[in-house]
């Protein structure tokens, strides 16, 4: 079985630019959690969404954002660059279901100069 | 709300010598607990998880950890390390009745595995 994609693994964009990063999850799965990565602050939950809903959500500004769509894949969507937001972005992909056991790609490294 | 608290940052130690990564937790509800390892330029790749019953789980690679409720503690081991287990490793948590998959991790701990 496949496992859990993210585009693309590599970003450079400008402070005030946006940027969109995709997610495919594993086959059958319908949940897909987003995570920041910084080594000041370490692994940050930013939202989860299954069957195209978001259904919990991180302390992060509304300038993050995200979507799924009906075949589970999730982009998710920063706009308005800041310094502060050059991050390994990891998403995770689940069934969903309780114990929400969570598996994860290899990351998006945003850089943001 | 949970928070994770992993106790060493940094964990040096040799070849085939044994290894413990340390790791509390708080919450005031039930969680399930899990152990994460992450390779240079890698995403996260679970290492084994305590859901419920036997509080002592097994994991891949070796590894093994056991869940102490009275101590909140979720500590991992492994007997024989290898070069090949220097990572960092990731205690995480989420609530029982989270309704989501909202893990809350641990600052991390470095394992520098020397020959």
């Amino acid at each position: 079985k496949a496992g859990v994609t993210q585009t693309p693994r590599y970003l450079i964009k400008t402070r005030g630019q946006q940027v969109t990063l995709s997610c495919s999850p594993i086959s059958g799965h319908r949940s897909v959690s987003w995570y920041q990565q910084t080594p000041g602050q370490g692994l940050q939950f930013l939202f989860e969404y299954f069957s195209e809903t978001q259904r919990n959500k991180g302390n992060f500004p509304g300038r993050f954002s995200g979507r799924q769509f009906s075949n589970s894949r999730s982009e998710m969507n920063v706009s308005t660059l800041e310094l502060g937001d050059s991050a390994l972005y990891l998403c995770a992909s689940s069934t969903g279901l309780a114990p929400y056991e969570q598996y994860f790609g290899p990351g998006t490294r945003l850089t943001v100069t | 709300a949970q928070s994770v608290t992993q106790l060493d940052s940094q964990v040096p130690v040799f070849e085939e010598a044994p290894v413990e990564l340390r790791c509390n937790y708080s919450s005031s509800v039930s969680v399930y607990l899990f152990w994460y390892v992450q390779y240079p330029n890698q995403g996260l790749q679970l290492l084994l998880k305590y859901l419920s019953g036997s509080t002592l789980v097994k994991g891949i690679n070796g590894f093994e950890a056991e869940f102490n409720k009275s101590q909140t503690s979720f500590h991992l081991r492994k007997p024989s390390v290898h070069i090949s287990d220097t990572a960092e490793y990731f205690c995480a948590v989420s609530a029982l009745y989270n309704q989501g998959g909202k893990l809350i991790f641990g600052q991390g701990t470095e394992l520098s595995v020397k020959p």
